[in-house]
């Protein structure tokens, strides 16, 4: 089945460490997304890329860093630069253009910070 | 620059009973709108999406909501919740960015429904 696979589902990092969360899919879209969500603030997105390697700052990419030299892949790494990573992280995909309108969200990985 | 609005943070319906979710929105054209629902530690699933034409618009799960220009809202409903609506919505609002779909997330309803 196509869809979007994120890992790992659970992680934990000792402050100033770097981390690596992967986003596979399987979709055949162009573009991607990855979105931080906390409690009370909603999906906040950090960084999104249309095509193979481009990708752009979101609203809140300070402290996050983002590679795109796969369609398929669209992993992302914070960095100990970010002052508050520990939040669910979700990645995202979409076909080109908005009459298709859909993004299609993987399961979300939920990174703590010890 | 764009942003969305959900008043309500938590709601808690009777089962059977209509559900109402307000979304407002602020955007300087005619924004494309959604809904998405989350179950708990999963990821997001389109319940409908609005884009021109006929303001009121029908989903999956039974959902459908109204665009109403005057009021700047795309408010959600479903005449009858089923406890398996249990769930996070959230609103979101998009503009073109010339290939993706870049969207703006309103900070959620949490809906409860007890039995």
């Amino acid at each position: 089945d196509g869809g979007i696979t994120q890992s790992p589902k659970y992680l934990f990092r000792k402050e100033g460490q770097n981390v690596t969360l992967s986003c596979e899919q399987n979709l055949n879209h162009d573009a991607m997304y990855w979105y931080r969500q906390d409690p009370g603030q909603g999906l906040r997105l950090i960084y999104y890329s249309q095509i193979v390697n481009d990708f752009q700052k979101g609203d809140i990419a300070e402290g996050y860093s983002v590679s795109r030299e796969k369609k398929e892949s669209f992993p992302l790494t914070v960095t100990s630069a970010q002052k508050n990573p520990t939040a669910f992280y979700l990645c995202a995909s979409s076909s080109p253009g908005l009459n298709t309108g859909e993004l299609f969200f993987g399961e979300g990985s939920r990174l703590t910070v010890l | 620059a764009q942003s969305v609005t959900q008043p309500d943070i938590h709601i808690t319906v009777s089962e059977g009973a209509s559900l109402e979710l307000r979304c407002n929105y602020s955007y300087g054209a005619t924004p494309y709108l959604f809904w998405y629902v989350q179950s708990p530690g999963q990821g997001l699933q389109l319940l409908l999406k609005y884009f021109s034409g006929d303001t009121l618009v029908q989903g999956i799960k039974g959902f459908e909501a109204e665009f109403k220009r005057s009021q700047s809202s795309f408010n959600l409903r479903k005449p009858s919740v089923h406890w398996s609506d249990a769930a996070e919505y959230f609103c979101a609002v998009a503009f073109a960015t010339g290939g993706g779909n870049k969207l703006t997330f309103g900070t959620g309803t949490q809906l409860k429904v007890e039995l």
